[in-house]
């Protein structure tokens, strides 16, 4: 079985100011992880994605994470936010093979970019 | 044009109605999905299919059923619609034949049952 715990249903930052979403997985085998954005009123968009190699990942919009498989993480960070960045950030990991290909996704975390 | 098609994108109806929602894709991916979201409670599987003829029930399938009518076509209904059934529900797709594996959304249709 695989599951995603995100740390923080509500971040708040400044413009300007770091991104950091916390993203945690268990998988009982080695995990392909990703990270979706959601804006208001659309569909899920892929941010970025691990499945094998280097452990840090770039993204779009400047997003990146970093694998971490002795933390079992997959946090994802932007040096400087803007407001276009408001938007529900979700975590989501699958195995490789049979049922556990299925993405189990976290609970969602909300981004607020204060001006 | 979008790859992932969801109609209707809002839907009202009333409690004990049949409803289907239905998505399309022009993607050419074999595999099809559909989602519920839930404040609080991230997306949850609701239906899965590999292939036309290869249907699987997903964490959350009581009070819904599916339809594979062509690879690019896949339907979710209710059968007797319920208020605990208001949610978003998301349609997506992934290539079986892909390294990883990544789903493609489309955007949703909003259910509301009164």
């Amino acid at each position: 079985a695989q599951s995603v715990t995100q740390l923080g249903s509500h971040v708040s930052v400044s413009e300007g100011a770091l991104v950091l979403l916390r993203c945690n997985y268990s998988s009982s085998v080695p995990p392909y992880l990703f990270w979706y954005v959601q804006y208001p009123n659309q569909g899920l968009q892929l941010l970025l994605k691990y499945t094998t190699g280097a452990t840090l990942v770039k993204g779009i919009n400047g997003f990146e994470a970093e694998f971490k498989k002795s933390e079992t993480s997959f946090h994802l960070t932007k040096p400087s936010a803007h407001m276009s960045d408001a938007a529900e950030y979700f975590c989501a990991v699958s195995g490789l093979s049979g049922s556990a290909r299925q993405l189990t996704f976290g609970s969602g975390t909300q981004l607020t970019v204060l001006p | 044009d979008a790859d992932v098609t969801q109609t209707p994108r809002n839907r009202i109806t009333k409690t004990g109605k049949r409803i289907m929602l239905e998505c399309s894709q022009t993607k050419g991916h074999d595999r099809m999905y559909w989602y519920r979201q839930d404040p609080g409670l991230g997306l949850r599987l609701i239906y899965y299919s590999f292939d036309v003829k290869d249907i699987n029930k997903g964490e959350i399938s009581d009070g819904y059923s599916v339809s594979r009518q062509a690879q690019a076509k896949f339907s979710l209904s209710l059968e007797s619609a319920i208020p605990n059934q208001t949610a978003l529900y998301f349609c997506a797709t992934s290539d079986s034949a892909g390294a990883s594996n990544e789903q493609f959304f489309g955007p949703g249709t909003r259910l509301t049952v009164l």
